[in-house]
């Protein structure tokens, strides 16, 4: 089935580790998205790629990384710069050509907590 | 930037009820979508609605671009309705999310 994969779902980090969430798509969409999601409130967007080898910057991207190298990966690095790390990663993906109509799909999420 | 505001905040109904929620928001835009969160976190999409009215089974919705809203209507609830649904209003490049009407479905 066609769909978007994150991994982990549950991930516990000491202070200081890096930490690197997986996020893989076989939807063919050219866009992925990385949002976190903190406790009653909204998505806030991290970083964005709209095509492979290029990426940018959301609100916060402070404190992450990213990398495309392949069309369905787009695996997101939290880093020990990130002064408040716990909370819900959603990666989403979206195709951007006429075959599609702008929606956006999401994996299942990964919650990290930082210990 | 765009400001996204959603109504109620928290909404409880017995099941069978029908409920309305709103979106409203501060400046044109060419994408909107509803979202559904389940209680474990699952985003899914309900409808793509930058304008005009779309319907899939017992929920609807509406965007009135040029008066800056958007109306989901869910008829009939059931206790699986239940959880958070979120409006995200945007372009193509970037949504922007509200804080998003958390729904209680009682049998």
């Amino acid at each position: 089935d066609g769909g978007i994969t994150q991994s982990p779902k549950y991930l516990f980090r000491k202070e200081g580790q890096n930490v690197t969430l997986s996020c893989e798509q076989n939807l063919n969409h050219d866009a992925m998205y990385w949002y976190r999601q903190d406790p009653g409130q909204g998505l806030r967007l991290i970083y964005y790629s709209q095509i492979v080898n290029d990426f940018q910057k959301g609100d916060i991207a402070e404190g992450y990384s990213v990398s495309r190298e392949k069309k369905e990966s787009f695996p997101l690095t939290v880093t020990s710069a990130q002064k408040n790390p716990t909370a819900f990663y959603l990666c989403a993906s979206k195709g951007m050509n006429q075959r599609y109509t702008g929606e956006l799909f999401f994996g299942e999420g990964s919650r990290l907590t930082v210990l | 930037g765009i400001q996204v505001e959603q109504s109620p905040p928290d909404l409880i109904l017995q099941e069978g009820a029908n409920s309305t929620l709103r979106c409203n928001f501060s400046d044109s835009v060419n994408n909107l979508q509803w979202f559904h969160q389940n209680p474990w976190g699952q985003l899914i999409n309900l409808f793509y609605i930058p304008s005009g009215t779309k319907q899939n089974g017992r929920l609807s919705a509406t965007t009135v671009a040029t008066e800056r809203y958007s109306l989901l209507y869910i008829s009939s609830s059931q206790t699986t309705d239940s959880g958070v649904y979120f409006c995200a209003v945007g372009n193509n490049r970037k949504l922007i999310w509200g804080l998003g009407t958390s729904l209680a479905v009682n049998p």
